[in-house]
């Protein structure tokens, strides 16, 4: 079974600072690992994705995040915030087999930037 | 264009009543899914079809009944409405390129459903 865990359900940052967007996964097999974003009253948006290859993974809006398998994690980080960066981040986790795999998702985390 | 639609956007009713939500993907994607999404933002998936065929079926109550018309189409059809139906629904698509076997998925916008 697969499994997130997204540490801390509320992160503060002012504008400009770090953010810092904590994932940590359980997998039986090497896993594929996802970031998703979602703005208020919105769907869910991709950010991010890890498969195979290199582990400091580049996305949309300046994110990136790096696989840490000896540490089980996928960090989100943005050198500096902006106040369009408020939303909802999901981590998840799928299984690199064939077939049409479901997403497994973390509790999710809400960015707030303050001004 | 919208990839992944879904109607209607907002929907109340009463418990006991019978409902769809329809979504169509206009992705060319083979799969597609349900999760709901609750009041604590939690996210889980319930259903997922494959070429028109059911493929994942977590534990949900059997008065939620996926259909699948066509690759480009999952609706979704509640029974029997209970308060506890109340979360937002949403419907994705993806596409196994099994070269590289991952499993991007696109998002709907959500259908917000409220059992009063």
């Amino acid at each position: 079974a697969q499994s997130v865990t997204q540490l801390g359900s509320h992160v503060s940052v002012s504008e400009g600072a770090l953010v810092l967007l904590r994932c940590n996964y359980s997998s039986s097999v090497p896993p594929y690992l996802f970031w998703y974003v979602q703005y208020p009253n919105q769907g869910l948006q991709l950010l991010l994705k890890y498969t195979t290859g290199a582990t400091l993974v580049k996305g949309i809006n300046g994110f990136e995040a790096e696989f840490k398998k000896s540490e089980t994690s996928f960090h989100l980080t943005k050198p500096s915030a902006h106040m369009s960066d408020a939303a909802e981040y999901f981590c998840a986790v799928s299984k690199t087999n064939f077939g049409n795999e479901k997403l497994t998702f973390g509790t999710g985390t809400r960015l707030t930037i303050i001004p | 264009d919208t990839a992944v639609s879904q109607t209607p956007k907002y929907l109340v009713t009463q418990m006991g009543n019978d409902k769809s939500i329809k979504c169509e993907q206009n992705l060319g994607h083979d799969t597609m899914y349900w999760y709901k999404q609750d009041s604590k933002k939690f996210l889980k998936i319930m259903f997922s079809y494959n070429n028109k065929e059911l493929i994942i079926n977590e534990t949900v109550p059997n008065r939620f009944s996926p259909k699948s018309p066509d690759k480009a189409h999952l609706n979704l059809h509640i029974n029997s409405l209970e308060l506890g139906d109340s979360a937002v629904y949403f419907c994705a698509s993806s596409q196994l390129f099994p070269s590289r076997g991952d499993n991007e998925q696109f998002f709907g916008p959500g259908t917000r459903l409220t059992v009063l």
